[in-house]
């Protein structure tokens, strides 16, 4: 057990456009996720805590109208990329901890998509 | 802040060489994960260590969690190339962050044929 998954793997839009990225647990409830940016041979930057039901938590720096978050189920949180620029080019990785079985802390993690802006 | 610091940043070995990755805190924590992830791919949990002094294996690599929980190593023996990736360890951040992690900055490790 405790898949995630994320959709797409990879899409490419035009500078301006919005993007949504889907994550979902697929065999477990979710009440957190996270949201990752990572750049290439570098380390998992922390976007946002996505909570079920109430507003997302965002890491210092990271623009919150710019990247919004959704976790409208126990099972699925969106990120949605708005007003796409190049520089938001990127891989992004979204988690999920096991509701009441992440006694460390544990994350699950989907299998990323590949951002381009054009 | 808890910092996890990762040495080396960068390993290349050949097949059937031993390789150890370290993970060093100045912080103790109450357990450190580590994972491993792949090219293109989100990364993938490998243990959880919990125990100061604990020792645990899974197949070819064996994870350690120092006496005052401060550091961990991982050693994988007669290495493939399919352990090929980028080894991340992690750890509970501060208190008041349910859940969250932080991450060490990760050794990429490639293993040629």
């Amino acid at each position: 057990g405790a898949v995630v998954s994320q959709h797409p793997s990879r899409v490419i839009c035009k500078s301006g456009t919005s993007v949504k990225i889907e994550c979902r647990s697929l065999d477990f409830q979710a009440t957190t996720m996270f949201w990752y940016r990572q750049f290439p041979k570098k380390s998992l930057m922390l976007m946002a805590t996505s909570n079920e039901g109430s507003k997302a938590t965002y890491e210092q720096g990271v623009e919150k109208d710019k990247f919004l978050i959704n976790h409208a189920s126990l099972t699925l949180s969106t990120l949605t990329v708005t007003s796409a620029h190049p520089e938001d080019s990127s891989f992004y990785i979204c988690s999920a901890n096991r509701l009441a079985k992440s006694l460390y802390n544990e994350q699950f993690f989907g299998p990323g998509t590949r951002l381009t802006v054009l | 802040t808890q910092l996890l610091e990762q040495s080396p940043q960068f390993l290349s070995i050949q097949e059937g060489e031993n390789l150890t990755v370290y993970c060093n805190s100045s912080s103790v924590f109450s357990s450190l994960q580590w994972y491993r992830q792949e090219p293109g791919e989100g990364p993938v949990l490998l243990v959880t260590v919990v125990t100061g002094g604990e020792v645990k294996k899974l197949k070819r690599l064996t994870f350690q969690f120092g006496d005052a929980r401060k550091d961990s190593s991982l050693h994988i023996t007669a290495a493939q190339p399919g352990d090929t990736g980028l080894y991340l360890c992690a750890g509970p951040a501060l208190r008041g962050s349910w859940g969250k992690l932080q991450f060490g900055a990760g050794t990429q490790v490639v293993v040629t044929p």
